[in-house]
């Protein structure tokens, strides 16, 4: 099993639908969660953090955290042709590990 | 405030040479990382840099080799290079090593022929 499983994809929606991106990994003891998104031959941009069970809104886009299931998801709402990319999920431990484990990422087509 | 820079761009080398990697960290940021992605995969760590010592490595062989210097900035060099070699190569800063809120450069793309 893969530490950090993604479905590659590709995800594809049309113009002002909601993409729903998920996530899932293997070591309970991860603390903090990461989305990046990566444009075509470009390097990956932060664009949410989750640390706690639950939501986080950040203008079209929310995180979603359960560590019960050991799942993380990002929505996508009203989305646009803009978003086409790749979405990188991320996995940190802090612990003595204190490394950051990557999924191999989603690739969403936002279709006009 | 200035983002993270790396150099150069584009390289094309040829199998056995060795090739030499810079980036400038973020101002403030004192961590470095450094990350292989071949096409449609995802980063792969090399290492990380923090306060100008090595400070966690992935699978890579020793002919990955780095370096931070005091001002943070930092080198990734690769001795003997095979054509696997060829990949996008990151490198991300952060402040401190308890984070992975990282801030990528435009990256280096290797081309080993």
């Amino acid at each position: 099993q893969k530490e950090v499983e993604q479905n590659s994809g590709p995800l594809s929606v049309p113009e002002g639908a909601i993409a729903s991106l998920n996530c899932t990994y293997s070591d309970r003891v991860s603390q903090s969660f990461f989305w990046y998104r990566q444009y075509s031959g470009k390097s990956p941009e932060l664009i949410m953090s989750i640390y706690s069970n639950g939501d986080k809104e950040d203008g079209r886009f929310t995180a979603q955290l359960n560590k019960a299931s050991q799942y993380v998801s990002l929505l996508i709402r009203d989305s646009q042709p803009s978003d086409s990319a790749t979405y990188l999920c991320a996995v940190f431990n802090a612990g003595n590990n204190r490394k950051l484990i990557w999924g191999l990422g989603t690739s969403l087509a936002v279709n006009p | 405030e200035t983002g993270v820079t790396q150099s150069p761009t584009h390289l094309i080398k040829t199998r056995g040479q060795q090739v030499t990697l810079r980036c400038s960290s973020q101002s403030g940021h004192n961590t470095v990382s450094w990350y292989q992605q071949a096409l449609g995969q995802g980063p792969q760590f090399i290492f990380q840099y923090y306060r100008e010592e090595e400070n966690g490595r992935g699978n890579f062989p020793p002919r990955f080799s780095g370096l931070q210097f005091p001002n943070y900035s930092s080198e990734l060099n690769v001795n003997a290079l095979e054509l696997d070699d060829s990949a996008l190569y990151l490198c991300a800063s952060n402040l401190g090593l308890n984070t992975g809120e990282l801030f990528f450069g435009e990256g280096s793309r290797l081309t080993v022929l």
